[in-house]
């Protein structure tokens, strides 16, 4: 069975900080990576996601995320973030037909 | 187009009582998805369906049903709530299998048991 480790609870940030959130995950098939993004009283989104190819992906909000393949790793980045991106942000692997979620990171930037 | 919607937004209930959430999509997708987010323990599926008349077990499937008579709807039910129970639920649909496809997600039904 798949799992999804996300390394940080909570993190707080002043803009125009860069930010890396840290995801890990176990899997033992072909993996796709997905970030979830869930900001205040809105419902979760679609932030990038990974299948093949290039590791390094591109999302929406000039987020991106790098494929480890060798660290089970992938990393949210963004060089710089703004108020706007307060928000909780879930990394998730996919599996058959299902998506196992991480418990998420909640995101404070600060103005 | 409303994407997925989902009835009721609030509810609270006493330990004991049923009640159906209510999701439906109208987006044509194929598998639909029940979650409950609770605090610091991320989504956990509880049940799914890969198509009009199929419904399976997801994490955390105890203590409630679904059932998917239509493709555009997607019922969960508690049967018999409980105070563990209280969390909020989201529904998600997408076109194929989530593992390899976009989900997209309801707003969301708060439940309150006590």
């Amino acid at each position: 069975a798949q799992s999804v480790s996300q390394h940080n609870h909570h993190v707080i940030l002043s803009e125009a900080a860069s930010l890396e959130l840290g995801c890990n995950y176990s899997y033992g098939g072909t993996v796709n990576l997905f970030w979830y993004v869930q900001y205040p009283g809105q419902h979760l989104q679609l932030l990038l996601k990974y299948f093949s190819g290039d590791p390094l992906v591109k999302g929406i909000k000039g987020f991106e995320a790098e494929f480890i393949k060798s660290k089970f790793s992938f990393n949210l980045r963004k060089p710089s973030v703004q108020w706007s991106d307060t928000a909780e942000y879930f990394c998730a692997v996919g599996g058959y037909s299902t998506l196992t979620f991480g418990k998420g990171t909640m995101l404070l930037v600060s103005p | 187009n409303a994407g997925v919607t989902q009835t009721p937004k609030f509810r609270v209930l006493k330990t004991g009582q049923s009640m159906t959430l209510l999701c439906a999509q109208d987006m044509n997708h194929e598998y639909m998805y029940w979650y409950r987010q609770d605090p610091g323990m991320g989504l956990r599926l509880i049940h799914y369906s890969v198509g009009e008349g199929t419904t399976a077990k997801g994490e955390v499937p105890d203590g409630y049903n679904v059932s998917r008579l239509k493709k555009q709807n997607f019922l969960l039910g508690l049967e018999s709530a409980a105070p563990s129970q209280t969390s909020v639920y989201f529904c998600a649909s997408s076109y194929l299998g989530a593992s390899n496809n976009e989900q997209f997600f309801g707003p969301g039904t708060r439940l309150t048991v006590l």
